[in-house]
């Protein structure tokens, strides 16, 4: 079956840091990936995707490439800010199913100032 | 531009009691619909799904049902509900083409 797997958190950095959040993926055919982030109390908003191997998705100072060798999908960004605090979630989604996300379970990231 | 909308935001309901969750989409037809449960300290699980009025597709059986009457409505429902179903509820959508899922505010369900 399909599956995305996350590193665990909570993740807790300083103001400035580098950030990287892991991410890889179990799929029978080649997904679309895209990460996700939920601001507390908030439903998900798309933070960046990327369709096909190799693609960059980029947006806010956040990004990640799309591994296929490596099925992974990490997301980086060089210097957090306290308002990137937040959950993140990596999901992929097939052609042909419906458009279903499969997400992963998220990771808890905390920055402080 | 289009726009989801989710209510009520919180809901606090006994066990046993009935539940009835509303998600309306504006500014696009005909879209694909979608319902996720996130408990608490795990991931988004799809609960149900649709690509058109009428026509609705479960991922886990359980206790909880949907319903499309409109093309841009989707009720999510429960005849009894268990401690078990407390959540945060979120409804998205897509377009047929498409891929990005846009996701609602939530509800946050508590079954007391």
């Amino acid at each position: 079956g399909n599956s995305v797997t996350q590193m665990e958190g909570p993740v807790t950095l300083s103001e400035e840091a580098f950030l990287t959040i892991n991410c890889t993926y179990t799929a029978t055919g080649y997904p679309s990936l895209f990460w996700y982030v939920q601001y507390p109390g908030e439903g998900l908003q798309l933070l960046l995707k990327a369709t096909k191997a190799d693609d960059k998705g980029s947006n806010k100072g956040f990004e990640a490439t799309y591994r296929k060798e490596t099925t992974s999908f990490h997301l980086e960004k060089g210097s957090v800010q306290v308002s990137d605090s937040a959950v993140y979630f990596c999901a992929l989604q097939l052609r042909g199913s419906n458009y279903k996300l499969t997400f992963g379970k998220g990771t808890l990231l905390t920055v402080n100032p | 531009s289009q726009t989801i909308h989710q209510w009520p935001a919180t809901l606090v309901q006994p066990v046993g009691s009935p539940l009835s969750l509303e998600c309306t989409v504006e500014g696009t037809s005909n879209p694909n619909l979608y319902w996720y449960r996130q408990a608490a300290g795990r991931g988004l699980q799809l609960l149900f799904y649709s690509v058109g009025i009428g026509q609705i597709s479960s991922e886990v059986p359980q206790n909880l049902s949907a319903s499309r009457p409109q093309d841009r409505q989707f009720i999510l429902s429960s005849k009894k509900l268990l401690l078990s179903d407390s959540g945060f509820y979120l409804c998205a959508w897509s377009l047929d083409q498409g891929y990005e899922q846009y996701f609602g505010p939530g509800t946050r369900l508590t079954v007391t």
